[in-house]
């Protein structure tokens, strides 16, 4: 059964660092592509950023591009992402989720997400 | 990038009876790259189908998907109470430029 479990988000001051986390199981990890999905209270989801099995090649929204960074360490079946200079704009549900290929494509997994408010 | 826009916005129907959703993108969606999901209260969202027609593992067959090119059609043969909760659409024709609609909510009448 695939599991994804999210963990690190909380209250942050605009400007400040915040790192994000998801323990993966279930499935070959390190075979399949990784996304962040964001969703603002009551509004729709908006993709944040992604990367393909290997490490290798990192995708953003320009939303987020120069802010966000992507990783994912293979040994640990985890994927993070650091989230830094963060906007009261960036206060949403983080969702982690699986791709369905090694370099992307559709979402068939998903986290139960994790909430990051930016708020002084 | 590929702008999605989903109609209606919101969808008032009553057990029983067929919903029609509809996800118009702003360019051409290469090879049906186009997935629908489904999202309900304080929940993630699940994938219903991908490559515009394909449903996913799990997924009852009273859902459906159809469409290509720029135009495509999530339809639900008869809803059970199960069924009322916001539906979105999602292009991946790029891995640099994965973009979702604005969702449509489907609601009891």
């Amino acid at each position: 059964e695939v599991q994804l479990l999210e963990s690190g988000g909380g209250l942050v001051h605009p400007g400040g660092s915040l790192r994000l986390s998801c323990a993966a199981s279930g499935f070959p990890f390190a075979g399949y592509a990784m996304t962040w999905v964001r969703q603002a209270p009551g509004k729709g989801l908006e993709w944040v950023a992604g990367l393909n099995g290997g490490g290798t090649y990192r995708t953003y929204a320009d939303s987020v591009k120069g802010r966000f960074t992507i990783s994912r360490d293979n040994s640990k079946n985890t994927v993070s992402l650091q989230m830094d200079s963060l906007r009261a704009e960036d206060t949403a549900a983080y969702f982690c989720a699986k791709s369905s290929g090694s370099f992307g494509y559709y979402f068939d997994f998903w986290g139960h997400g994790t909430l990051v408010t930016v708020s002084s | 990038e590929i702008v999605l826009t989903q109609s209606p916005g919101t969808l008032s129907l009553s057990p029983g009876e067929r919903a029609t959703l509809s996800c118009r993108a702003s360019q051409t969606v290469s090879s049906t790259y186009l997935a629908w999901y489904q999202q309900k209260p304080g929940l993630a969202p699940r994938l219903l189908i991908y490559h515009a027609s394909v449903r996913a593992t799990g997924i009852p067959d009273r859902f459906s998907g159809s469409g290509s090119g720029t135009d495509f059609t999530l339809t639900i043969g008869r809803l059970e109470p199960e069924d009322f909760a916001v539906y979105y659409c999602q292009q991946y024709s790029s891995p640099r430029d994965y973009t979702f609609g604005q969702g449509t909510k489907l609601e009891i009448k």
